[in-house]
């Protein structure tokens, strides 16, 4: 079975630093890794995925994102964050494996906080 | 493009009764997915259609059922509700074409609420 874990509930960052929400799977062949963020009372929004090749993606709105396969994580980075980043950041596997089926298992999410 | 619109985007529901959800995927996409979001359980997948078949289904009880119709556009249906079913749902759209590597789109959900 497949699963992800994001061990921060929540992160906290001052505008202007570098931020990292943290992610690592657990997949029985290779990964298919997804970032999306939720806005209060909103749907998610897609921000990157990896699905092979260099190991850092980039993806919407600043952020990029690092795939290590040795310590099975995908952190999520910006350079300097943004107040309007606060949001709930969910990290998403789909399994290779996983034959024929789309759906994504999602981790429990991290909260953002930027302090101005 | 328009974005997945879902409707409604609230309701409120007393036990017993059933409720039905619509979504609109992306024009083009053929590929429909059903999450349910709350607070203790977080995102759970619900199920998948695909050219209005059922292609996957989650760990939900038979009261939740859906459909997919030629258009694309799907509805999912929650009978005899409980207190429980109380939640965020969300549908996502994608391609379907790209197999493993499709991204999925989500909606702005329905908010449900069970009194």
């Amino acid at each position: 079975a497949q699963s992800v874990a994001q061990p921060e509930d929540q992160v906290n960052v001052a505008e202007g630093n570098p931020l990292t929400v943290k992610c690592t799977y657990s997949v029985s062949g290779n990964p298919y890794l997804f970032w999306y963020v939720q806005y209060p009372n909103r749907g998610l929004q897609f921000l990157l995925k990896y699905i092979t090749g260099d190991n850092l993606v980039k993806g919407s709105y600043g952020f990029e994102a690092e795939f290590n396969k040795s310590q099975t994580s995908f952190h999520l980075k910006k350079p300097s964050a943004l107040v309007s980043d606060s949001a709930l950041y969910f990290c998403a596997v789909r399994d290779i494996f996983y034959t024929g089926r789309r759906a994504l298992t999602f981790g429990s999410g991290t909260r953002l906080q930027v302090q101005p | 493009k328009a974005g997945v619109t879902q409707t409604p985007r609230y309701l409120i529901k007393t036990r017993g009764q059933q409720v039905t959800l619509s979504c609109s995927p992306i024009s083009g996409h053929r590929s429909v997915s059903w999450y349910q979001q709350t607070p203790g359980q977080g995102l759970q997948f619900l199920f998948e259609y695909f050219s209005e078949t059922q292609r996957n289904k989650g760990n939900f009880p038979g009261r939740f059922s859906g459909r997919q119709f030629s258009n694309s556009r799907s509805e999912m249906n929650v009978s005899t509700l409980e207190l429980g079913d109380s939640a965020l749902y969300l549908c996502a759209s994608s391609q379907g074409l790209a197999g493993r590597t499709d991204t999925q789109y989500f909606g702005p959900g329905t908010r449900l609420t069970v009194l």
